[in-house]
């Protein structure tokens, strides 16, 4: 069974670039992630989706980070205009139905340096 | 006080001791609890549940106390290949909204 994957594995940019980066969960999760990892620091939730709906955005810097899932399968999340502090690796995952018990499958991160 | 707070290490042991890590969280209401394990630049992935009634997986073992608030990790015999980062997870803590907090990790590093 084919893995969350995720692209592109590296970007560097410099501050005031725009950058997006692209999850396909595994076939069948209904339930999508996306969370931050800064260097030292455990991952850290900015947005869940069930299907193409937002469950849960309450962490995501709305003012510059965006993040979409129109046909509830593939899903981009969008920095513009990125900061310094945007680096870190963005990590997608995915999960069957988004019950508490859920296991939840990590893709292999994107990794954005801001310079 | 930190929703998921744990010793951030390193623990550097020799091959074939035992480690025990603890983890405490803030939110009474999580309903459930993981230890997931993270290799150098590597995404993380689930170790194993945490059960009230403590739960082993080979060398693994894992427990939790509600009333405390407590998470444990305990590894025996510990081999090279332990070598990771250990977060500790708790869910369950947002009305509907089933995502997962992570502690900081903590750094295992096992020595020939």
């Amino acid at each position: 069974e084919a893995g969350v994957a995720q692209s592109p594995r590296y970007k560097i940019i410099e501050k005031r670039q725009s950058v997006a980066f692209w999850c396909n969960p595994i076939s069948g999760h209904a339930t999508l992630y996306w969370y931050q990892q800064i260097l030292g620091q455990g991952p850290k939730l900015l947005i869940q989706f069930q299907n193409n709906g937002v469950v849960d955005d309450s962490q995501l810097p709305k003012d510059r980070f965006s993040a979409e899932r129109l046909k509830g399968v593939d899903s981009t999340l969008k920095i513009q205009p990125a900061k310094l502090e945007d680096s870190a690796v963005y990590l997608c995952a995915s999960s069957l139905g988004g019950i508490y018990t859920d296991t939840q499958y990590f893709g292999p991160g994107t990794r954005l340096t801001v310079l | 006080r930190k929703e998921v707070e744990q010793d951030p290490g390193p623990f550097n042991v020799p091959e074939g001791a035992t480690v025990a890590f603890n983890c405490t969280y803030s939110n009474s209401a999580s309903q459930s609890f993981f230890w997931y394990r993270q290799d150098c630049r590597k995404e993380p992935k689930l170790l194993m549940s945490v059960y009230s009634s403590g739960n082993e997986d080979g060398r693994f073992t894992a427990q939790l106390n509600r009333a405390s608030q407590y998470i444990s990790l305990l590894i025996r015999d510990s081999k090279l290949s332990d070598s990771a980062t250990y977060l500790c997870v708790v869910s369950g803590s947002g009305a509907g909204s089933y995502q997962l907090t992570f502690g900081k990790g903590t750094k295992l590093s096992v020595i020939p």
